[in-house]
């Protein structure tokens, strides 16, 4: 099977620029999150989506929004890019089982913000 | 929000040793924690997970162990090889859906 795909893998855009990530799941997976990797402030949960609606949603503003396709594929964008916005952002996907799920991850996009 | 280990020591050890990775986590509703391996340039991967209901956990060279007496979580690899040299994370699930809770990771060392 096929891992969590993830494009692009590198990104550079300026300030004030919108970019939008994409993730392809593990085929059967129907659950997408996605998470901000920075050396300060480690592993943080942006959102997850399941059966194309945000079911969990972490501390982040509003400029960081995503959505689910009905292929289970997902988007994130980030809108009026700030310098701080530079990390790698990780999807993982999973199973629903109704429970706690376990995640797997894509490789990650690399955001720089210039 | 509740935090799980936010620090990132780094452990050194000598190949063929065993290793142990510790975390702690504060949020007791969790009921279930994760073990991440993450190599650099590439995405965290599972290596093995444990509900609540168990207190150790087996798979091949790893063993997670889970005391919710004083929340603490630890790795341990057996036979430390070169290759098991990465950044490792726990993580915990808050019990509402996907939603992970990262510890801060350790840095994992193996000298030939």
């Amino acid at each position: 099977k096929a891992g969590v795909t993830q494009t692009p893998r590198y990104l550079i855009k300026t300030r004030g620029q919108q970019v939008t990530l994409s993730c392809s799941p593990i085929s059967g997976h129907r659950s997408v999150s996605w998470y901000q990797q920075t050396p300060g402030q480690g592993l943080q949960f942006l959102f997850e989506y399941f059966s194309e609606t945000q079911r969990n949603k972490g501390n982040f503003p509003g400029r960081f929004s995503g959505r689910q396709f009905s292929n289970s594929r997902s988007e994130m964008n980030v809108s009026t890019l700030e310098l701080g916005d530079s990390a790698l952002y990780l999807c993982a996907s999973s199973l629903p089982s109704g429970g706690a799920d376990t995640q797997y991850f894509g490789p990650g996009t690399r955001l720089t913000v210039l | 929000g509740e935090s799980v280990g936010l620090h990132l020591p780094t452990l050194s050890v000598q190949e063929g040793d065993n290793s142990i990775i510790n975390c702690a986590y504060s949020n007791s509703a969790s009921d279930y924690f994760i073990w991440y391996k993450q190599e650099s340039g590439k995405g965290p991967q599972f290596i093995i997970d444990i509900r609540s209901n168990m207190d150790k956990r087996q798979g091949q060279r790893v063993t997670v162990l889970l005391n919710k007496t004083v929340k603490h979580l630890s790795l341990q690899i057996a036979a430390t090889q070169p290759g098991d040299s990465a950044v490792y994370f726990c993580a915990e699930n808050n019990n509402a859906g996907n939603m992970l809770t990262f510890g801060g990771g350790t840095r994992l060392m193996v000298k030939p």
